[in-house]
């Protein structure tokens, strides 16, 4: 069964303060590795998929990484405004059509 | 315009009712879902259509029944609500293919059986 453990639960940073948020997954065969951004009261926003080990993605201040057992999201000089709870999800290549199974989520506060 | 869209937003209720949630997209695609995020949120399957044939059914209650009148829409109606159906729901869409597709969310509708 696919596996999807996200570290840390929380994490609370000053604006400024560069971090690491983990994903670590156990898959029969990785088909994509996704991460989402989801704000409270909203549905998951797409940010990054990656496909192979070695991968990388940026966008803004966030950086997402892939090796073949975890994954990284970095953030970079984070802002108010990237406060919200970042999900790492996979697609399982056996598994029946495109479904993801998600970790728990990191919630991360970046304060002023 | 919004891509996924699910109605209603909030559904209170008392337990034992029926209840449906209704779910749209107009992305085009040939797929689409069915997630529960409980109160730890965490996000898990529960049903995925693909134009209109179902394809997942993970291990949900029956009392849970998923219906797809075309692959624009897919709708979940629930009999006999119990206290613990209380969750956060919400509908994605996906195009089909071999090589990970995202999926997009609705923005999910909190039901709370009383």
């Amino acid at each position: 069964e696919d596996q999807v453990t996200q570290s840390p639960e929380a994490l609370r940073l000053q604006e400024g303060e560069s971090s690491s948020l983990n994903c670590s997954y156990t898959v029969s065969g990785l088909r994509g590795l996704f991460w989402y951004r989801q704000d409270p009261g909203k549905g998951p926003e797409f940010l990054f998929t990656l496909y192979s080990a070695g991968e990388e993605k940026e966008k803004e201040r966030l950086k997402a990484t892939l090796t073949k057992k975890e994954s990284f999201l970095h953030i970079t000089a984070p802002k108010p405004e990237d406060s919200a709870t970042y999900l790492c999800a996979v697609q399982d290549s056996k598994a029946a059509g495109n479904k993801l199974t998600f970790g728990g989520g990191t919630r991360v506060l970046v304060k002023p | 315009d919004t891509a996924v869209s699910q109605t209603p937003k909030y559904l209170v209720t008392q337990m034992g009712n029926d209840k449906s949630i209704k779910c749209e997209q107009n992305l085009g695609h040939d797929t689409m879902y069915w997630y529960k995020q409980d109160s730890k949120k965490f996000l898990k399957i529960m049903f995925s259509y693909n134009n209109k044939e179902l394809i997942i059914n993970e291990t949900v209650p029956n009392r849970f029944s998923p219906k797809s009148p075309d692959k624009a829409h897919l709708n979940l109606h629930i009999n006999s609500l119990e206290l613990g159906d209380s969750a956060v729901y919400f509908c994605a869409s996906s195009q089909a293919g071999h090589r990970g597709e995202k999926l997009f969310f609705g923005s999910g509708t909190q039901l709370s059986v009383l």
